[in-house]
Formats: structure tokens, C-alpha cells, sequence
């Protein structure tokens, strides 16, 4: 079993639509968890990081559920720019910085 | 404003033959990655440096060797390059925070 798991997609959204897609991981003392965004043949890029608490960053809101070991984002009125694969990445605990990431879910917007 | 600078950006290699992927950051991180992405299987830590002068072991550091040539520079050598080994490299560095800032990575390919 994978360590991070998500839904590969692709997710087709029209523009101006709302989606969200959810990422689960495997180890219960995960302690960070990020999205990170990445553009055909591209690097991956922090797209914001996830509290506790949730949070939101202008149209995107990211949350984390740890009873049930899965963190999810939220994109509003999506863009046609919105379209990338995004990545879920957890560290690990006993990491001092190594990540694992999820193979990704890919969103695509549509006019 | 350079961040991760990877060289090169694109390679073939002939089976057998080696090289060296170089890395370079200019944010004065600590600790540098080198991971391999292949279709369906997100980022694969293959080797980290903590700091100057360590090393570890990632996920797949099978046929690579790296070297933490001093704080900016981190690089990955195949000795004996294999079409197993075709893929995409991302060098990366991260913040005190966790968060990982990739190169524009280097497409691979071994025939």
C-alpha cells in the first residue's frame, strides 16, 4: 500500500465550477502536509501548506481530517489556469525534511 | 533569483554509459534531495543530504551515487546508466519549514 494515495483523475471541470479532491495517507504520525502544484513538465511548486485548523488562500481552501488520515482541496470558481496535476505531500516523523508525495490527481478546466 | 539550478535539462544515454546530474541552490538550505518522477508514481526520494558533508539513502538509491559538494551543491551520478533509469530527475532544497524547492529537473532518457 502506497504511503499517500490519490485519486489519479482527471478531474474535468468547467470554468468558473467548483472541485475537490481528497489525498489519504498511511501513517497516523504524519505531522505536515502540503499541496503542491505541478505544470505539464514542470517542477512541482508549493501551493499552500495545510493546518489543522484548515486553511484558506484566496480561491483554494485545504483541509486535514487526521481521524480519518486524509487532508482535501477545494478550488473555487476555477480557472482555466488552475489546470496541473496537484500533489499531496506528507512528512513523515521520524524526517527532519523528507517528504512523501502522491502521484497526484490532475484537474483540468474547461472553457 | 536563480533558486535550484539543474544542469543539463535533457540527456541520452547509451546503456553502460555514465554522467553526472549537478545541482545548485542559492538559498543557503541545508538540506538537498534528489528524486526521480516516472508516470503514475509520483516523486521517488533517491538520495538526501541533511547538511554539508552527509548523505542518506532514499527510496530507490539502487545505480546512483551523490556527492554534497559544499552547502549550494548536490550532485547525482549514474555510473552505469540503464533504460530502467529513464526518467525524470528533480533536484530540490528545503526551507526550516519543510518546504521543498525544485529545480527545472532533467529529462533522461537510456537506451
Amino acid at each position: 500500500r502506497k504511503e499517500v494515495e490519490q485519486d489519479p483523475g482527471p478531474f474535468n471541470v468547467p470554468e468558473g465550477a467548483t472541485v475537490a479532491f481528497n489525498c489519504t495517507y498511511s501513517n497516523s504520525a504524519s505531522q505536515s502536509f502540503f499541496w503542491y502544484r505541478q505544470d505539464c513538465r514542470k517542477e512541482p511548486k508549493l501551493l499552500m501548506s495545510v493546518y489543522s485548523s484548515g486553511n484558506e488562500d484566496g480561491r483554494f481552501t485545504a483541509q486535514l481530517n487526521r481521524a480519518s488520515q486524509y487532508i482535501s482541496l477545494l478550488i473555487r470558481d476555477s480557472k482555466l489556469s488552475d489546470s496541473a496535476t496537484y500533489l499531496c505531500v506528507v512528512t513523515l516523523t521520524d524526517s527532519w525534511g523528507k517528504l512523501q508525495f502522491g502521484a497526484g490527481t490532475q484537474v483540468v478546466v474547461t472553457p | 533569483n536563480a533558486g535550484v539550478t539543474q544542469t543539463p535539462k535533457f540527456q541520452v544515454l547509451k546503456t553502460g554509459q555514465s554522467m553526472t546530474l549537478q545541482c545548485a541552490q542559492d538559498m543557503n538550505h541545508n538540506s538537498m534531495y534528489w528524486y526521480r518522477q516516472d508516470p503514475g508514481m509520483g516523486l521517488r526520494l533517491i538520495y538526501y543530504s541533511a547538511s554539508e558533508g552527509t548523505t542518506d539513502k532514499g527510496e530507490v538509491p539502487n545505480g546512483y551515487n551523490v556527492s554534497r559538494l559544499n552547502k549550494r551543491e548536490f550532485s547525482l551520478r549514474l555510473e552505469s546508466a540503464a533504460p530502467s533509469q529513464t526518467s525524470v530527475y528533480f533536484c530540490a532544497s528545503s526551507d526550516p519549514v519543510n518546504i521543498q524547492y525544485f529545480g527545472a529537473g532533467t529529462r533522461l532518457s537510456v537506451l
